[in-house]
């Protein structure tokens, strides 16, 4: 069965930072593209970035380029999320989603990130 | 990198129809065969209930359907159940490695 489980969210000051992860099982973690995806409380899902299996392509949306950085350890089974200059509009729950076909198969649970002085 | 366009709500007594449209442009999902669609329940994780426009996955009611037409998706539920009731995004990619939801749609069975 294929899980993902975030983890490292919490509360964080303005222009602070922080690394979220996903604990990937139950597939071949290293052969999938996995992104991370945030809905702030109330709204709507924005996609915010995407890696490919090795970890050598990389892209983000325009609303986090520059500050955040998408990871991955395949020897771990871990993607990571590191997100720097936070802002309060970063107030989301963040979720990590494996793509398959151009979609988003599987998601984990969401973790959640505020960002509040 | 704008958000497709969804109507906030739509509904349906049990039943029926509802078809809900997802709106982008050329560069998205007029360009792509990649478009999927979500479901999200209150407080839980959305699941994949189309992908590559009209594409179920296994485990999906075929009540769920999906079409394309341009610049314009849609997802129709037939057959309205009362656990359908639920939030809807449309995905798609939009290339150069990037993807975009649309605005959403909150179903309601009446």
């Amino acid at each position: 069965e294929v899980q993902l489980v975030e983890s490292g969210g919490g509360l964080v000051q303005p222009g602070g930072s922080l690394r979220l992860s996903c604990a990937a099982s139950g597939f071949t973690f290293s052969s999938y593209w996995m992104h991370w995806v945030r809905q702030s409380p109330g709204k709507g899902l924005v996609w915010v970035s995407r890696i490919n299996g090795d970890g050598g392509s990389t892209s983000y949306a325009d609303s986090v380029k520059g500050r955040f950085t998408i990871l991955r350890d395949n020897a771990e089974n871990t993607l990571f999320l590191q997100m720097n200059s936070l802002r309060a509009e970063d107030t989301a729950a963040y979720y990590c989603a494996r793509e398959v076909n151009g979609a988003f198969d599987s998601w984990g649970q969401g973790t959640l990130v505020t960002v509040s002085s | 990198q704008s958000a497709l366009t969804q109507p906030p709500s739509a509904s349906g007594s049990p039943g029926q129809s509802v078809t809900i449209s997802c709106t982008g442009t050329s560069s998205d999902v007029g360009g792509y065969k990649y478009v999927s669609w979500y479901q999200q329940r209150p407080g839980k994780a959305p699941k994949v209930m189309i992908y590559e426009v009209n594409k179920r996955p296994s485990g999906v009611p075929d009540r769920f359907s999906g079409s394309k037409s341009g610049n314009t998706a849609s997802l129709t539920v037939s057959w309205l159940q009362a656990d359908d009731e639920a939030d809807y995004y449309c995905s798609s990619y939009a290339g150069s490695n990037i993807f975009v939801f649309g605005t959403g749609t909150k179903v309601t069975v009446l």
